[in-house]
């Protein structure tokens, strides 16, 4: 099946740095992909859509200046945390779909990024 | 109301038995459901997907839809200790595909 592949699978930073999040999908290319955030013992919240060639669509209430993404290529996407903050310390999964499958197709999920902020 | 709702759990069952994970949703128009299992500090993986009303089996795991009641659900038969997970209920929502997702049924089967 289709592979979705995240890096890193773990980041620590300092509060007030920056830290990017890669997702790829690996053999199939992907116009949209999709970045979630998981909180401990929660569930996984759509953060933002990711377009290739245009601007992502964020969900409400998500900081489109805070969490940057970028999705250049079909089949790379990144997610950008700019000046984390402890609150920002979570489980970032990104997931994508082969479009061959259409809309109801199987999501891929990422391996997720888990990012702690100290 | 929540878009998925779901029984947060633990649902604890013997070795051996029937787990049932049940799930409601508050979209009528959604057509996609999914059931994804979670391990503790991993991503989620497919279960099972569901389209229509009525069952779905594949293994030992059967998934039940019923538009009208807006309700899904999943049976995992013979459970096994490695089924012991948080599995997620998943609605498909918006022209691009995007799930919503429930918080969660945690599930302990015991040896």
């Amino acid at each position: 099946g289709a592979v979705v592949s995240q890096h890193p699978s773990w980041v620590i930073c300092k509060s007030g740095t920056s830290v990017k999040i890669e997702c790829r999908s690996l053999d199939f290319q992907a116009t949209t992909m999709f970045w979630y955030r998981q909180f401990p013992k929660q569930s996984l919240m759509l953060m933002a859509t990711s377009n290739e060639g245009s601007k992502a669509t964020y969900e409400q209430g998500v900081e489109k200046d805070k969490f940057l993404i970028n999705h250049a290529s079909l089949t790379l996407s990144t997610l950008t945390v700019t000046s984390a903050h402890p609150e920002d310390s979570s489980f970032y999964i990104c997931s994508a779909r082969d479009p061959r499958e259409g809309q109801a197709g199987e999501l891929f999920f990422g391996e997720g990024s888990r990012l702690t902020v100290l | 109301q929540k878009e998925v709702e779901q029984n947060s759990g633990p649902l604890s069952v013997p070795e051996g038995a029937i787990a049932s994970l049940n799930c409601t949703y508050s979209d009528r128009v959604s057509q996609s459901f999914f059931w994804y299992r979670q391990y503790s500090g991993k991503s989620p993986e497919l279960i099972m997907s569901i389209y229509s009303n009525g069952d779905k089996e594949d293994g030992r795991f059967t998934a039940q839809l019923n538009k009208a009641s807006q309700y899904v659900s999943l049976l995992i038969r013979d459970s096994q200790p490695s089924d012991s997970a948080t599995y997620l209920c998943a609605v498909n929502r918006g022209s691009q595909g995007n799930l919503i997702f429930g918080k969660g049924t945690k599930l302990s089967v015991k040896p």
